[in-house]
């Protein structure tokens, strides 16, 4: 079975860019999760969705990220414009129904602004 | 605000010895807990959870244990072996339907040597 799948896996960008990193749930979870791990702060909800809808998103740090999930075998965050402080390893997590608490975990995406 | 707190960044111990990571938490309102495994340049993989209505859950050589009134929980591995070494994250949900977002703390990295 294909686990939760992220690309890119490593991305290098230039202060001001648009980055834009993806993600596919397991087949049939309808909760995905976008989170973010930095050596600071940790692994941190950035915003989650079910039924492909927006849930919380009250840990996305600023209006400069925004994240879609047009349908339940896609996502996507976008950082516009990218600055080094985002650079941290960003996972999409999937689970399969509203109240159960495993999730499953992506390899990640590293993201590095320079 | 940290609501999960891992405060030990570290351990290391000597292989078939016992591993005891502890993680401490704030919110009264969180009654289910998790662990996660985290490997380099991989996903956090579920490990081991409890519930509130619980204070011990054992799989195999691990076993985590609540402590409700310290709002404490630990988790122990033993015997410990070198392929344990991994970071570790406690995490930690509120259940009420609408809500089943994880909060994770910082993290421990465990090191087992042989």
């Amino acid at each position: 079975d294909a686990g939760v799948i992220q690309s890119p896996r490593h991305e290098v960008t230039e202060m001001g860019q648009e980055v834009t990193l993806r993600c596919k749930p397991i087949s049939g979870h309808n909760s995905l999760f976008w989170y973010r791990q930095t050596m600071m702060r940790g692994l941190e909800l950035l915003i989650y969705f079910n039924n492909n809808v927006p849930i919380d998103d009250s840990g996305m740090p600023e209006d400069r990220f925004s994240a879609k999930m047009p349908n339940a075998s896609f996502s996507t965050l976008k950082i516009q414009p990218s600055e080094p402080r985002d650079s941290a390893v960003y996972f999409c997590a999937s689970s399969l129904e509203r109240g159960s608490y495993e999730q499953y975990f992506g390899p990640g995406t590293r993201l590095t602004v320079t | 605000d940290q609501q999960v707190k891992q405060n030990s960044p570290s351990l290391s111990v000597q292989e078939g010895r016992i591993s005891i990571l502890n993680c401490d938490y704030t919110n009264s309102m969180f009654d289910y807990f998790l662990w996660y495994k985290k490997y380099p340049a991989e996903g956090p993989t579920f490990l081991i959870s409890i519930s509130s209505i619980k204070d011990k859950n054992e799989d195999g050589r691990f076993t985590v244990f609540l402590n409700k009134s310290a709002k404490h929980l630990s988790l122990h591995i033993v015997p410990s072996q070198p392929g344990d070494s991994a970071v570790y994250f406690c995490a930690a949900s509120a259940s009420g339907g609408a809500n089943s977002k994880l909060t994770f703390g910082k993290g421990i990295t465990l090191s087992v040597r042989p």
